[in-house]
């Protein structure tokens, strides 16, 4: 079973802060993703990456950038955070292109902006 | 998400009892995925379904890509059956996945 991990666990700071969080994934998949968790909205695609090098984005990335720097390795980045970027954030990765496969997730990252 | 809608919002079940959650798509769905998440927060993948009924333990879930909607079946539920239980449709484009806001489950003794 795939295996995806977040650090840090729970992280704050302060409106213009930045924060890089980091996902690591030891399946060997080719696909991960940035989520974001908001109540009433479920959880939302931020940003997504194919391979090493490649990036996505996905539905609600104003504000965020992301970097896959090795197939195992996938970092969101808030260079300026906001308050509205509050957010239980999740990493995902799977075996298959997008949806055609199951997504294995990470156990998530609590962001409060203050 | 508006592609995803997801009923009932909650759900209480006396250990021993069975219910039903449903997911309605209103666009072509390819696929559909179900997730729990527990009360750390959680995530677990629990079905990934192209078409048909797959059955795991205690849980059912079948996806009927034509009538636009799948539905997870808890039989017998038990005390950690209860968390939020999400329902996530690929796109049309097969690379991404919409969820629903939740079903959340609260199994009482």
């Amino acid at each position: 079973e795939a295996a995806v991990t977040q650090s840090p666990r729970n992280k704050v700071t302060v409106t213009g802060g930045n924060v890089t969080l980091s996902c690591r994934q030891t399946n060997s998949h080719n696909y991960m993703y940035w989520y974001r968790q908001d109540t009433g909205h479920g959880l939302r695609l931020i940003h997504y990456s194919y391979g090493a090098g490649n990036l996505q984005i996905g539905d609600v990335p104003d504000g965020y950038k992301a970097t896959r720097t090795t197939q195992e390795d996938f970092f969101l980045l808030l260079e300026l955070a906001s308050p509205s970027q509050t957010s239980l954030y999740f990493c995902a990765s799977s075996d298959a292109p997008g949806a055609q496969d199951t997504q294995y997730f990470g156990p998530g990252t609590r962001l409060l902006v203050l | 998400g508006d592609q995803v809608e997801q009923s009932p919002s909650a759900l209480s079940l006396h250990e021993g009892t069975s219910s039903a959650l449903r997911c309605n798509f209103t666009t072509t769905t390819r696929s559909v995925q179900w997730f729990r998440q527990n009360s750390r927060g959680s995530l677990i993948n629990l079905f990934y379904l192209a078409s048909g009924t797959k059955e795991n333990g205690r849980l059912k879930s079948a996806f009927d890509s034509k009538e636009l909607y799948s539905t997870l079946h808890i039989r017998d539920a038990q005390l950690e059956d209860s968390g939020t239980y999400f329902c996530a449709a690929e796109n049309s484009a097969g690379n991404k996945l919409t969820f629903g806001i939740g079903t959340r489950v609260l199994v009482r003794p």
